[in-house]
């Protein structure tokens, strides 16, 4: 069964700071793996994905995600925090071998970037 | 990135009445729609897979006759409330797929039963 763990109900950080959001998962077949963001009373915003290819994924708004395949992790990561960047961040996957296109979400973290 | 639009944004309605969400996507055709439904500062979860012209798949759980999904064309699907009571009240979030890998969201709609 498909899985997703966003061990961290909240992470807090100052402005101009890295930060990370973590994510591990768990599929039988390849993961295909997804980061969102929601704001508040809003749907998801699509933010990166990984596929295939380099494990360093690029995505919106500067936000990137490093696949590791041993630790069955990919954590989103930004190199210097924005107040606008407080929101909600949710780690998705899916079984590439699943033709129903079904995303298993995380249960999400809440970023709040103080000024 | 893709556009999928979703109406009402929100919606207050009497219980016992029924109520139609509409899920739109705006640039592309999305054979296949979801419809989740939100808890308070809870994560997603999956209500039902809804495929053009055929039935909707609903996730265990998921009373079928309560929320009934249409999906007429490739552009729109529709999530109906009926007979809605206020354990129904949450916010319910659409999503359309286009082609294998992307899943693109609507922007969600708040329904209170009162």
């Amino acid at each position: 069964a498909q899985s997703v763990a966003q061990p961290e109900d909240q992470v807090n950080v100052a402005e101009g700071n890295p930060l990370t959001v973590k994510c591990t998962y768990s599929v039988s077949g390849n993961p295909y793996l997804f980061w969102y963001v929601q704001y508040p009373n809003r749907g998801l915003q699509f933010l990166l994905k990984y596929i295939t290819g380099d494990n360093l994924v690029k995505g919106s708004y500067g936000f990137e995600a490093e696949f590791n395949k041993s630790q069955t992790s990919f954590h989103l990561k930004k190199p210097s925090a924005l107040v606008s960047d407080s929101a909600l961040y949710f780690c998705a996957v899916r079984d590439g071998m699943d033709s129903s296109y079904k995303l298993i979400f995380g249960s999400g973290t809440r970023l709040l970037v103080r000024p | 990135g893709a556009v999928v639009s979703q109406h009402p944004s929100w919606v207050i309605c009497k219980s016992g009445t029924s109520v139609k969400i509409e899920c739109r996507s705006l640039d592309f055709q999305a054979t296949t729609m979801f419809w989740y439904r939100q808890f308070p500062k809870q994560s997603l979860m999956l209500m039902a897979t809804s495929n053009e012209g055929s039935k909707a798949t609903y996730e265990q759980g998921v009373e079928k006759d309560k929320f009934l999904i249409n999906h007429a064309s490739l552009t729109l699907s529709t999530l109906t409330v009926t007979s809605a009571h206020p354990e129904d009240s949450s916010f319910y979030i659409c999503s359309g797929q286009r082609g294998f890998t992307e899943a693109f969201f609507g922007q969600g709609t708040r329904l209170t039963v009162v």
